[in-house]
């Protein structure tokens, strides 16, 4: 099974500042089938990217998917009080799906 | 936009089956695909494994000789049966609609197992 590996664990940011998460494969992940999702204490994880880069529906454009293969990043460019969360890249390029252990965005 | 709600017992003795129903609403079960996902207390999440509204199932190997999933169109729902539970599947339970990426997700479901 594909391993995915989140980096980093936390992230201690500000409003307003630009975030940078980071999803590696212990392979190539087919046709870039990654996606990445946000969950909120208390809350339904939601999905943001499909396919390494499209967001879903209603999704800000500030949040943003990219790479393929083995590196994925996903880009918040300015953070808002809202996007404090836990991050998680999730493959489906192949079977079992597969999640990162996760990136919490925190406050700094 | 669909909603989802899983719903069962949230206590088992160990050696018992976990049963859980996840009801959906503003939109029809026909046509999709429907996940289940874990996440034991401390860890990450982990997909179980999904079920196609015609019946196709498609297991994580790691529980597949422990799951059953099924559909029940006439009442919009599907289901997660999971045999000889211990410990260890102990956890929040997620469903999902899709069978790749998870488009909506419903609210956590706490399932304890303990004597």
């Amino acid at each position: 099974e594909i391993v995915l590996t989140q980096s980093p664990g936390t992230l201690s940011l500000s409003p307003g500042e630009r975030a940078t998460l980071s999803c590696r494969a212990s392979q190539s992940v087919s046709s870039s089938y990654l996606a990445w999702y946000q969950h909120k204490p208390g809350q339904a994880p939601r999905l943001l990217i499909y396919g390494a880069s499209s967001r879903a529906t209603g999704i800000p454009d500030r949040f943003s998917g990219s790479g393929s293969g083995t590196d994925f990043t996903l880009t918040i460019t300015r953070l808002e009080p809202e996007d404090f969360a836990v991050y998680y890249c999730q493959q489906y390029g192949s079977s079992p799906r597969t999640f990162g252990q996760g990136t919490k965005v925190e406050i700094k | 936009q669909v909603q989802l709600q899983a719903s069962g017992p949230g206590l088992l003795k160990p050696s018992e089956t976990l049963s859980l129903t996840c009801t959906v609403s503003d939109g029809s079960i026909n046509s999709y695909y429907w996940s289940w996902i874990r996440q034991p207390p401390g860890k990450g999440l982990e997909w179980i494994g999904y079920v196609h509204y015609s019946g196709t199932t498609n297991y994580n190997p790691s529980l597949k000789s422990r799951v059953t999933m099924s559909v029940d169109t006439s009442k919009n729902n599907f289901s997660l049966k999971l045999s000889s539970v211990t410990a260890a599947d102990t956890a929040v339970y997620y469903c999902a609609r899709g069978g790749s990426q998870l488009w909506f997700w419903g609210q956590a479901t706490q399932v304890t197992v303990s004597s």
